[in-house]
Formats: structure tokens, C-alpha cells, sequence
């Protein structure tokens, strides 16, 4: 089962537009990670924000986090081709035995 | 630094032949798990380790077996493949558990089983 989901699970966008996107989760987490996937590769992390912060802020990232309503959101300020993606969230929950539990993620499609 | 490797990048299987994935990584990691992603279901955990000999199950580890002889080292196994295990294979590790830390992944092994 799947601890977080993202919402949409496609985006597409202009170049210099925004992009935001959303993630839900069910029980009750320590913390939460972003994760950027390029197509045909390996995941990287991108930011990491805590059960007890509600925004944090990373070049063009800005992650914010509601716990009262267990939901994240991942905003990219004027987009670039380069950020072409899957975009995931990973939740850390007791629950899991604090092991990371994936989304299905967001698929961002940057039109140049 | 390599970071996270895989061996090998791509493995067409037929039904009920094993074999064995390699991941190595050189950033004196504890932990290391090997996940699997399907389409639309986004990276489920199979099994990970918590240190040099030990490991433990995830989320779908059945047909699946793991070994982590040397720290460095995580090797995924399938005894028997089947169809419902053609999926790309991501492995990845971490210098602790929980959302502390983050993970570092490797670039994946796609598995056809036919």
C-alpha cells in the first residue's frame, strides 16, 4: 500500500511557468522527502522537510507541509525544460517502521 | 566517487531462470535496500539491509532473496523468475534510517521475464 499520493499524476507546462504539485499521506509521519526522477534514471533527492516545519525553501523549490490535513505540496518557480520529471514524495512513518513509502508521483512535462 | 552502481543495466529472463543483481556503493553507507517500480505505482521496497550481514523483508519480498556479505555490497536474487517480476530494479542506500537521512539511488536494472 502507499503511504503518500501524488496529485496530478501529469503536468505539462510552458517554460517560465510554475509547476506545483501534491502529495497526501495517510498516518501520521516524522517527516518528508522530494524526490526528482529523470526518465530512464535513478531517483535524487531534492529536499527534506520536517514533521515540525511548514516551509523550506531550496533555489527554486519551495516545499511546504500541513500535517493537520497530511498533505505536502513541491511548487518549481519558473520552470525550465531541464525539469522534465517524476516528481515523488517519500514519507517516513512509525508506521513503516520508519522506512521510506514511496507515491505513485507527478509526471512533468516542460514545453521549451 | 561511483556512488550507487548496478550490474547489470538491462536482463531479458524466461520464466523460472534465476539470477543474481549486483549493487555496490563506495559512500560507506550502513544501510542499503533494493526497491522495484512499476508503472503508475510508484517504488515499493523488496528488501533492505541495516548493516554487513544483516537484512530484512519490505514491502513485496516474496520471490526475492538478498544477501549483504560485505557492506559495500547488496545483492538481490530471483530463485525462479516469473512474469509478474519484469519490472526496473532501483537500488539505493543511506547512512541511516528515517527521513534523517536521505537515500541515494543507483541508476536501475530493467528485468524482462518472458
Amino acid at each position: 500500500s502507499q503511504q503518500g499520493e501524488e496529485d496530478p499524476q501529469a503536468l505539462s507546462i510552458q517554460e517560465g511557468e510554475n509547476a506545483t504539485m501534491n502529495c497526501s499521506y495517510k498516518t501520521s509521519i516524522n517527516n518528508l522527502q522530494w524526490y526528482r526522477q529523470n526518465s530512464g534514471r535513478g531517483l535524487v533527492h531534492l529536499i527534506l522537510i520536517r514533521s515540525n516545519e511548514r516551509e523550506k525553501h531550496s533555489g527554486r523549490l519551495r516545499v511546504t507541509l500541513d500535517t493537520s490535513k497530511k498533505s505536502s505540496s513541491l511548487l518549481i518557480t519558473a520552470s525550465r525544460a531541464a525539469d522534465t520529471a517524476s516528481y515523488f514524495c517519500a514519507t517516513d512513518a512509525r508506521a513503516a517502521g520508519n522506512k521510506l513509502t514511496f507515491g505513485g508521483g507527478t509526471r512533468v512535462l516542460v514545453k521549451p | 566517487n561511483a556512488g550507487v552502481t548496478q550490474t547489470p543495466k538491462f536482463r531479458v529472463l524466461k520464466t523460472g531462470q534465476s539470477m543474481t543483481l549486483l549493487c555496490a556503493q563506495d559512500m560507506n553507507h550502513e544501510y542499503m535496500y533494493w526497491y522495484r517500480q512499476d508503472p503508475g505505482m510508484g517504488l515499493r521496497l523488496i528488501h533492505y539491509s541495516v548493516g554487513e550481514g544483516t537484512t530484512a523483508k519490505g514491502e513485496v519480498p516474496d520471490g526475492y532473496n538478498v544477501s549483504r556479505l560485505k557492506k559495500q555490497n547488496f545483492l538481490l536474487g530471483l530463485e525462479s523468475a516469473a512474469p509478474s517480476q519484469t519490472s526496473v530494479y532501483f537500488c539505493a542506500s543511506s547512512a541511516g534510517t528515517g527521513i534523517i537521512y536521505e537515500q541515494y539511488f543507483g541508476p536501475g536494472t530493467r528485468l524482462t521475464v518472458t
